[in-house]
């Protein structure tokens, strides 16, 4: 089975600051990874997903992730916050060709002036 | 295009009554997926419809929850004798086949008081 641990549920960053949110995945077989952004009142968007081509994977925003066999992660980073970037981001797992995602618990990011 | 729309936005109910929150998914996409999302945590998968048939229902936590998807486009999930722990949010989304990006639509809020 497929799980995703994303560590701290809330991150505060100033804004122009690096934005680092951590997504660690286990899985028994090579995953497919990806991380979806939620705004209020809105669905969940899809911001880059990872599916064992390049290891750094360049999504929209500004957003990108770099998938780590080794330590088994999947992070994602933005170099420069800004204010729109306050959100819910969620990071998830599955396998390759199956449809069933498996998400982490979320992590809220608030930008500060 | 217009995106997976989700009715009603928001639902309050009392315990023990029946309720049935729509989903129409991108026109098009042959793949509809119900998620729940409770408070704090990341979605979870509750069903996944190719086409009219339910192809997996192994998310859905008890057989109070039925969908349905009669036509291969609209859904609607059904939760019967409505419990206070059955409040979340109920996620919609869809995708061109199993294999393709799920888009997801912006939720209904279910209460039960």
């Amino acid at each position: 089975a497929q799980s995703v641990t994303q560590l701290g549920s809330h991150v505060s960053v100033s804004e122009g600051a690096l934005v680092l949110l951590r997504c660690n995945y286990s899985s028994s077989v090579p995953p497919y990874l990806f991380w979806y952004v939620q705004y209020p009142n809105q669905g969940l968007q899809l911001l880059l997903k990872y599916t064992s081509a390049a290891t750094l994977v360049k999504g929209i925003n500004g957003f990108e992730a770099e998938f780590k066999k080794s330590e088994t992660s999947f992070h994602l980073t933005k170099p420069s916050a800004h204010m729109s970037d306050a959100a819910e981001y969620f990071c998830a797992v599955t396998k390759s060709n199956d449809y069933k995602l498996s998400f982490g618990a979320g992590t809220t990011v608030t930008v500060r002036a | 295009g217009a995106g997976v729309s989700q009715t009603p936005s928001n639902k309050v109910t009392e315990k023990g009554k029946y309720v049935e929150l729509r989903c129409d998914p991108i026109s098009g996409h042959t793949a509809l997926y119900w998620y729940r999302q409770s408070l704090g945590q990341g979605p979870e998968f509750l069903i996944y419809f190719q086409g009219t048939g339910a192809a997996d229902d192994s998310g859905l936590p008890n057989d109070r929850f039925f969908a349905v998807r009669p036509e291969g486009s609209v859904s609607t999930l059904k939760i019967q004798r409505t419990e206070r722990g059955d409040s979340a949010m109920y996620l919609c989304a869809s995708s061109l086949d199993g294999n393709n990006e799920q888009f997801f639509g912006p939720g209904t809020r279910l209460t039960v008081l």
